[in-house]
């Protein structure tokens, strides 16, 4: 089967740096997408890595392990902003997403 | 400005009745699809379309039906078939292949059965 794996929810604290993990088990590989989502809004495409190592794009990293099936999305300098549910997706094998059920972030003065 | 335009936002149906989302784009994009969220889990794939007239079913189709006699519009009909239809639906486009290029969402529709 098709299984993608991420924490329900995470708490962390303005300024601070927070890692949200996602380790899936697909059929084929061809990508892995991270979009954000705040509360009853339209999901909005943060990155996508294909090939294994890490990718910055400002406050917002995200890492691939293609063997070890897991990435990680790295957020710093955390604002009040950054409250949201942030969802992992994995391109399978038929270009098609497979998402995970999001990861809800809480972020605390 | 381009972008892609849900409506309504909420909408509610009495059971056994048909009901149409409706979703429009001006980004020129070819490949459009219809997406369910529920709490607890991840988005479930309707229908999608990659061209104008062809549409094909995703994971979830049973109960639903779509058109696309245009490129800029994918609406969806939810049936009295579908057994249960209360969620958030969410309308999706891109450039090319959801699979291989940034995905554009609309505001959704959160349809309740009542």
């Amino acid at each position: 089967g098709q299984n993608i794996d991420q924490p329900t929810e995470m708490t962390a604290t303005e300024g601070a740096i927070v890692q949200i993990n996602c380790t899936y088990q697909t059929s084929g590989f061809n990508g892995l997408f991270w979009y954000q989502q705040h509360a009853g809004e339209a999901p909005t495409f943060l990155s996508y890595n294909v090939l294994d190592g890490l990718e910055e794009k400002g406050r917002f990293s995200s890492f691939l392990s293609r063997s070890k099936g897991y990435s990680y999305l790295l957020l710093k300098e955390l604002q009040m902003k950054d409250s949201a549910s942030y969802l992992c997706a994995v391109v399978d094998s038929n270009y098609q997403l497979i998402w995970g059920a999001g990861t809800k972030l809480i972020i605390k003065p | 400005d381009g972008g892609i335009t849900q409506s309504p936002k909420y909408l509610f149906r009495k059971e056994g009745q048909n009901v149409t989302l409706s979703c429009e784009q001006n980004l020129n994009h070819d490949a459009m699809y219809w997406y369910r969220q529920d709490p607890g889990q991840g988005l479930r794939l309707i229908y999608y379309s990659q061209i104008v007239n062809d549409f094909q079913k995703g994971d979830i189709a049973e109960g639903y039906s779509v058109s696309r006699e245009k490129k800029e519009s994918f609406p969806l009909t939810v049936t009295s078939a579908q057994k249960n239809p209360t969620a958030f639906y969410l309308c999706a486009s891109s450039i090319l292949n959801i699979g291989t290029a940034e995905a554009f969402f609309g505001q959704g529709t959160r349809l309740t059965v009542v």
